[in-house]
């Protein structure tokens, strides 16, 4: 089952905060969150884990709330180089590895 | 460079011609993984594997869809009798994974143009 993310798509000013959601209609043992700039392959960015693991950047937070199947990534104090798609990979209780992504948000920080 | 090469970078082929893309994952990466990509989409799951053994492939694919790993190292994507809705962006990723998910390290991708 495909996750679904929200927003489909952000605009920011340099500075401003966003939150992009994603939600399973599965239980889950992962989410994975990566960001994709046109043209280029997607990049890592977090993944956190059942029973509350993270493994990430410093400057990214994340939240995964299990009982509720949906995670949140955050970004703060944005910068033009946050500009890209992020997508969100859920990976189901059975821990196979195997990530379903969901379609993306897209997200543009103007000067 | 010690990424993930993916060759060709661009194909551009008639419909009805095989083509075969490859994979180098990053050394002693145990999963290697194939995705589809279009545009506005998010990655497609393929196929993927663990060391050479192929652990799941897509329902969504067809039989013309082949994937293989030998010796766990590179891995190859065939598509025959390609169609025009093959056409797409085909990501391949490698992680090395042990009891915890890893990060995925993704190629730059394979462009496949069915005219």
């Amino acid at each position: 089952q495909q996750p679904v993310q929200s927003p489909q798509a952000v605009i920011l000013r340099e500075g401003e905060d966003a939150v992009i959601n994603c939600s399973s209609s599965k239980a889950l043992y992962s989410v994975h969150w990566y960001r994709q700039k046109h043209g280029e392959a997607p990049v890592f960015l977090m993944i956190l884990l059942k029973g509350g693991e993270q493994k990430g950047h410093e400057k990214i937070s994340a939240s995964f709330n299990e009982k509720k199947q949906q995670s949140s990534l955050y970004l703060t104090a944005s910068q033009l180089s946050y500009s890209g798609t992020y997508f969100c990979g859920t990976e189901g209780a059975g821990n196979n590895r195997k990530l379903i992504w969901g379609l993306g948000t897209s997200l543009a920080v103007n000067p | 460079d010690t990424g993930v090469s993916q060759d060709p970078r661009h194909k551009i082929t008639k419909r009805g011609q095989n083509v075969t893309f490859r994979c180098d994952p990053i050394s002693e990466h145990n999963r290697l993984y194939w995705y589809r990509q279009t545009l506005g989409q998010g990655p497609e799951f393929l196929t993927y594997f663990q060391n050479e053994a192929q652990l799941e492939k897509s329902r969504l694919l067809s039989d013309r869809f082949s994937a293989e790993r030998p010796k766990g190292s590179f891995s190859t994507l065939e598509i025959q009798r390609t169609e025009q809705g093959d056409s797409a962006m085909y990501l391949c990723a490698s992680s090395r994974d042990r009891v915890k998910p890893g990060e995925l390290f993704f190629g730059e991708g394979s462009r496949l143009t069915v005219l």
